[in-house]
């Protein structure tokens, strides 16, 4: 099955330690994306990679680092910079000709 | 910077009844609008994609519009059912589409009662 997976769906981590959030997909789309999600908040873009080894800061990515080595992963590191890193977070994947974004299933990331 | 709002922030409604979920955007040059259902504690799935060029699309029940000029969208319900009930979000890409990420809406939290 095409798709977006993101492992784990539930992630617990003490206060400075750095967390890594993984987002692969089988759907052979260039460009993918990280948003977080905060209660009661529209989803906030992160970073975003148009093709392999570029990406681009969005408008929250303080505290936050990427990498994208492979076309099919995209992922995502959350430091002990980032002030408020609980929240859920989303991966999604555009497709080239329409630009519509699929989204995966999110990791909930709980910082104490 | 383009602001992208919803109305109402939550609804509920009997089953069987048609309804009207609004979405609103500040800057007209977008690229597209897309519609997406959240069910709680999952991730997007998405319900439909109007280019700016279309004045609306539709899937089973479901119908969006765009008024690009007047910046605002509409997804019409028809004949709803308990499944229905979700968060559905609204959200623009901006013009030249490039690789930017969307602008999304907080959503419109809906109920159908049984």
């Amino acid at each position: 099955d095409g798709g977006i997976t993101q492992s784990p769906k539930y992630l617990f981590r003490k206060e400075g330690q750095n967390v890594t959030l993984s987002c692969e997909q089988n759907l052979n789309h260039d460009a993918m994306y990280w948003y977080r999600q905060d209660p009661g908040q529209g989803l906030r873009l992160i970073y975003y990679s148009q093709i392999v080894n570029d990406f681009q800061k969005g408008d929250i990515a303080e505290g936050y680092s990427v990498s994208r080595e492979k076309k099919e992963s995209f992922p995502l590191t959350v430091t002990s910079a980032q002030k408020n890193p609980t929240a859920f977070y989303l991966c999604a994947s555009r497709v080239g000709g329409s630009h519509e974004q699929y989204f995966g299933p999110g990791t909930r990331l709980t910082v104490t | 910077k383009q602001e992208v709002t919803q109305i109402p922030a939550a609804l509920s409604v009997p089953e069987g009844e048609n309804l009207v979920l609004n979405c609103s955007f500040t800057d007209s040059a977008i690229y597209n609008l897309q519609w997406f259902r959240q069910d709680p504690g999952k991730g997007l799935t998405s319900l439909l994609l109007i280019q700016s060029s279309q004045r609306e699309q539709t899937s089973g029940r479901l119908n969006a519009s765009l008024d690009k000029s007047s910046g605002r969208s509409t997804l019409y319900i028809a004949a709803s059912q308990p499944g229905d009930s979700a968060t559905y979000l609204c959200a623009v890409l901006r013009s030249g589409g490039g690789a930017d990420g969307l602008t999304f809406g907080k959503g419109t939290h809906l109920i159908i009662q049984p």
